[in-house]
């Protein structure tokens, strides 16, 4: 089956740095999407890796490696506007979304 | 864990047609149901909004009477893309909110209007 592993929830640091791992099995892969999301909001799209590297994007970056079947994003300088749930989407071959259950991060000053 | 299907998952349809979607939450109801749209550049676009037995609140900017929503039950929502044209062809998201305002997306369908 198809599935996308992210932890359920981190506590962080204010000004600290923070990785949210993403780990997935898929039927082909068309890009991976991390999307924030804050409690009542709609999701916002952080990034969109289809190569593998590191794409930076300010203070957010995001990695993947299409061989390991894994993604992580990389929160720098954390604010307390970040605490949020931030979502792992892969994207297969038949072009369907498989979504991960999201990451509570908390972020404590 | 909790699943959201979308079928079709992918339809083509000729300009002026109507395309129906269907949401379903397969292991748990449903009390609120989002429509979601996804443009080129990744971002999603909230669309629609709707609570089981009410109508839907629309987001500003998006025609209810093209885009008809229905949340018949806890477990199903539909979107009717009603005289389609090609500017209507996306990818259309829809995701479903628990009674612990938890919120689980679905995979997707793939819009082509020709």
């Amino acid at each position: 089956g198809q599935n996308i592993d992210q932890p359920t929830e981190m506590t962080a640091t204010e000004g600290a740095i923070v990785q949210i791992n993403c780990t997935y099995q898929t039927s082909g892969f068309n890009g991976l999407f991390w999307y924030q999301q804050h409690a009542g909001e709609a999701p916002t799209f952080l990034s969109y890796n289809v190569l593998d590297g590191l794409e930076e994007k300010g203070r957010f970056s995001s990695f993947l490696s299409r061989s390991k079947g894994y993604s992580y994003l990389l929160l720098k300088e954390l604010q307390m506007k970040d605490s949020a749930s931030y979502l792992c989407a892969v994207r297969d071959s038949n072009y369907q979304l498989i979504w991960g259950a999201g990451t509570k991060l908390i972020i404590k000053p | 864990g909790a699943v959201v299907s979308q079928h079709p998952s992918r339809v083509i349809c000729k300009s002026g047609t109507s395309v129906k979607i269907e949401c379903r939450s397969l292991d748990f109801q449903a009390t609120t149901m989002f429509w979601y749209r996804q443009f080129p550049k990744k971002s999603l676009m909230l669309m629609a909004t709707s609570n089981e037995g009410s109508k839907a609140t629309y987001e500003q900017g998006v025609e209810k009477d093209k885009f008809l929503i229905n949340h018949a039950s806890l477990t199903l929502s539909t979107l009717t893309v009603t005289s389609a044209h090609p500017e209507d062809s996306s990818f259309y998201i829809c995701s479903a909110g628990n009674y612990n305002n938890e919120q689980f997306f679905g995979p997707g369908t793939r819009l082509t209007v020709l």
